[in-house]
């Protein structure tokens, strides 16, 4: 059974398009994120969502918008594309008060934007 | 804010033991992490230390000293399946997401 999901791997898209990115986690956990990371590796949060709130929000442009319609679904939503946006975003989940700081990781999801 | 130190690429031959170094700033410190990501995957989890010491699971080890702001990742035996990058990681601020370093790419040579 896969822990957190993302679908698509892949997404090739043009410049100014809007595109959404979807995750799932079957963990039962309460906390969700999603993280970009760039051609560095540099990996940066971006957000987190919490029992369907949202917590932090790392100066992520507002042409981003996470959507969580429940606790096992954390989406991502990216208007107007640009090209500094194409890097690898990963989904991830954790519970809070586990004592430990580990996240569970989707697979990622290469954005490409042309 | 949050920052992290921790050298781009360290190199090492196989059966070797290899030492990651980790510096951190912190507003408010939890504790220290390490992930593993092999190219084009997912990082996986793979260590915590949130008190002074060395913690061990299996060829892997983790140290910390809050007082000096310092942790480093030890491996041992060293495997050609160990070539990734190591991220440490600590608490933002509001203890609400992780912060991570800018990764160490380990490359293990026969």
């Amino acid at each position: 059974d896969t822990a957190v999901s993302q679908t698509p791997k892949y997404l090739v898209t043009q410049m100014g398009n809007d595109k959404s990115i979807k995750c799932e986690q079957n963990l039962g956990h309460d906390t969700m994120y999603w993280y970009k990371q760039d051609s560095k590796k540099f990996l940066k949060i971006m957000f987190s969502y919490n029992n369907k709130e949202l917590i932090i929000n790392e100066t992520v442009p507002n042409r981003f918008s996470p959507k969580s319609p429940d606790k096992a679904h954390l989406n991502l939503h990216i208007n107007s594309l640009e090209l500094g946006d194409s890097a690898v975003y990963f989904c991830a989940s954790s519970q809070a008060g586990a004592g430990t700081d580990t996240q569970y990781f989707g697979p990622g999801t290469r954005l490409t934007v042309l | 804010g949050q920052s992290l130190e921790q050298p781009s690429e360290v190199t090492a031959v196989e059966g070797a033991i290899v030492q990651i170094n980790c510096t951190y700033q912190t507003s408010g410190f939890y504790g220290l992490s390490w992930y593993q990501q092999h190219d084009g995957g997912a990082p996986t989890f793979l260590s915590y230390n949130a008190l002074d010491g060395l913690e061990e699971t299996g060829r892997f080890s983790s140290f910390l000293s809050r007082s000096d702001s310092y942790g480093y990742l030890l491996l041992q035996e060293l495997q050609m399946k160990d070539s990734a990058s190591y991220f440490c990681a600590v608490r933002n601020q509001a203890g609400t997401a992780l912060i991570f370093g800018k990764g160490t790419t380990l490359s293990v040579s026969s």
